[in-house]
Formats: structure tokens, C-alpha cells, sequence
């Protein structure tokens, strides 16, 4: 089946920098990838997602990266504000099918 | 998106004993799924709730100790049976809408079995 990786774990930005967190996947079939985000005591929110016939979204400071070839991508925040602290899950899928999700990566942005 | 409601919001269990988990959505979707998720860790996936037969049910996970309901396209049950205290962990459901879509979360149940 699926495999998802995430990197970093934790990743620690001062306010208004960037922060990349990045995901791999194994199995070349999958065509959906979306960004979950979880603050603390509340449910895994979408913020994005890519298909596989697309090779970047954004929305507003958000955007998101596909790498088909190295089966690989990446969520990028940019300007970061405290209110972007959170965990932050990459999920891959066929369409229909169930998601496998990484390991998580705790984003904590120092004001 | 979908409106999705979970009761309880929390409970605190005996060993030994059952809770039954309810996940209602306000429209019918075409998936429903269950998920763990232990304190500082990713999401589980349990089972898919299947409406009208037996759910499909991840590796480590069977149906005597994880036995699941979907009568209908809106409401699912979850039941954790003769509960531990390797139990306690929060419990999610969500639904996907309709075919193509994404998934989307309930609220959760945080169980703490003592």
C-alpha cells in the first residue's frame, strides 16, 4: 500500500518567514494530495489540495508543490503569522479511495 | 463540505466496559471512515464504514473489538469494546461528500479509559 513521509517533525519560524514542510509518497498511483491543519483540541481542517495534472496551487499565503517524477510534495506558507501554529498533516489518495496520512509536522511561529 | 456532529464529545470509561460513538452528517455522503489519534500523533485509519454491510477494517484493527454501524448515507456508530487503557485516544470520523471529493472531519470523541 501507500506510504507517506513528512519532514520536518517540528519546525520552528519567526513571524512573517517562510516555513516548507514536505512530504513523499510511494505508490505512483496516487492522483490526489491534500494539506490538513489541526490546532490544539480541534479536528484536521483542509487548507489545500493538488491533483495530480496540476503542478502548483496557491491560495493566498499558501501554496502547494507536486513532483510526479520524484513522487514528492511540498506545502509552503509564506509571511507566517502566530495563528499559522498548528500541526500540519499531508495526506496522498486515489481519488476515491482512502487517504494515507504522514506522520505530521508541528509548526510553531515565534512572534 | 458537510455538517458533521459527534456524541459524545468526551467520555471517561472503566476498563471492561463499551462506548458506543455516534457520527451524524447533515447530508449523504458517499464515504464514511473512522479514525485514532493518539496523543501527538497522526491519524489511524480504522475502518470505512460501509452503509448496508460490514466494514472494511484496516490491519490491527477487527471487528470484535471495533464493531461498526452505517444504517444509512448520514449516520455511522462506532463502538470500542472491553476497553483498556491503551484505548484512550481520540476518535474522528469523516465523510466524503461525494466521489472526487475530499475528506472532512467530525469534531472527534476523546475517550479516557481508566
Amino acid at each position: 500500500g501507500e506510504n507517506v513521509e513528512q519532514h520536518p517533525s517540528t519546525l520552528s519560524v519567526q513571524e512573517g518567514d517562510s516555513a516548507v514542510i514536505k512530504c513523499t509518497y510511494s505508490d505512483s498511483a496516487s492522483n490526489y494530495f491534500p494539506w490538513y491543519k489541526q490546532e490544539l483540541g480541534k479536528r484536521p481542517q483542509l487548507i489545500i489540495d493538488i491533483r495530480s495534472n496540476v503542478g502548483e496551487k496557491k491560495d493566498q499565503r499558501i501554496a502547494v508543490t507536486l513532483n510526479k517524477t520524484a513522487k514528492h510534495f511540498s506545502l509552503h506558507i509564506t509571511e507566517t503569522q502566530p495563528e499559522d501554529s498548528a500541526v500540519y498533516f499531508c495526506a496522498a489518495s486515489m481519488v476515491g479511495n482512502q487517504f494515507y496520512f504522514g506522520t505530521g509536522t508541528s509548526l510553531t511561529v515565534i512572534p | 463540505s458537510a455538517v458533521i456532529s459527534q456524541k459524545p464529545s468526551r467520555d471517561i470509561c472503566q476498563r471492561g466496559t463499551s462506548l458506543t460513538i455516534q457520527c451524524q452528517v447533515d447530508s449523504q455522503v458517499t464515504m464514511m471512515f473512522w479514525y485514532r489519534q493518539q496523543p501527538g500523533q497522526s491519524l489511524t485509519l480504522i475502518a470505512t464504514a460501509n452503509q448496508g454491510s460490514e466494514a472494511t477494517y484496516e490491519s490491527g484493527f477487527v471487528i470484535d473489538k471495533f464493531p461498526i454501524s452505517r444504517p444509512n448515507l448520514t449516520f455511522s456508530t462506532l463502538t470500542v469494546s472491553n476497553l483498556s487503557p491503551e484505548d484512550s485516544s481520540i476518535y474522528l470520523c469523516s465523510v466524503v461528500p461525494r466521489e472526487g471529493e475530499t475528506q472532512y472531519f467530525g469534531p472527534g470523541t476523546r475517550l479516557l479509559v481508566l
